[in-house]
């Protein structure tokens, strides 16, 4: 079974911070692993994925993730926090050694960047 | 194209009613996913469908709830009869048939208050 966990409810970082929300996943064989961001009354948006090759990969919004196998982790960080980043955020999961396209979220951080 | 649209986008209704969510795909998208969004829950995946086929539905939580895909541009999520536990965000997602690299792109939501 596939399981993504999200160690911290919350995150707060005063704007021009350097943030980070963190992410580990649980898969029988390598992961396709995905970030999701969702502000106030939306849907969720998509900022990244990794699928193979290199290990740090980048997105939306100068949105960018390292991938860690030995650690199973798959960190969202960014420089340069701004105030219009603050959002839930989600990283989720998808195991292609079962051949199913169901993505498994995590139960989300609520990033705060303090002006 | 305008993206996933979902409707209605709030719901309220009184326990014992049944209600129906709606959801258009994105044209040319193959799979269409129905979520659920609860705070103590977190992300959920209800059911899946591929070219209007159900592959997968051990997310759905009881008979009560049902969905249907009668074409590609069209899909329903019923809950019969609604409960106060029913309560939530449905999302419905979708992406593109090119493999499990791909990611899912999500509508607004539908909140359902059930009282």
């Amino acid at each position: 079974a596939q399981s993504v966990a999200q160690p911290e409810d919350q995150v707060n970082v005063a704007e021009g911070n350097p943030l980070t929300v963190k992410c580990t996943y649980s898969v029988s064989g390598n992961p396709y692993l995905f970030w999701y961001v969702q502000y106030p009354n939306r849907g969720l948006q998509f900022l990244l994925k990794y699928i193979t090759g290199d290990n740090l990969v980048k997105g939306s919004y100068g949105f960018e993730a390292e991938f860690n196998k030995s650690q199973t982790s798959f960190h969202l960080k960014k420089p340069s926090a701004l105030v219009s980043d603050s959002a839930l955020y989600f990283c989720a999961v998808r195991d292609p050694g079962a051949g199913s396209y169901q993505l498994t979220f995590g139960k989300g951080t609520k990033l705060s960047v303090i002006p | 194209d305008a993206g996933v649209i979902q409707s209605p986008r709030h719901e309220v209704t009184e326990m014992g009613q049944e209600v129906t969510l709606r959801c258009k795909p994105i044209s040319g998208h193959d799979y269409l996913f129905w979520y659920r969004q609860t705070m103590m829950r977190g992300l959920e995946l209800l059911i899946y469908f591929n070219n209007n086929v159900p592959i997968d539905d051990s997310g759905m939580p009881e008979d009560r709830f049902s969905a249907k895909m009668p074409n590609a541009s069209f899909s329903t999520l019923k809950i019969q009869p609604s409960e106060p536990r029913d309560s939530a965000v449905y999302f419905c997602a979708s992406s593109p048939d090119r493999g499990l690299s791909t990611e899912a792109f999500f509508g607004q939501g539908t909140r359902l208050t059930v009282v």
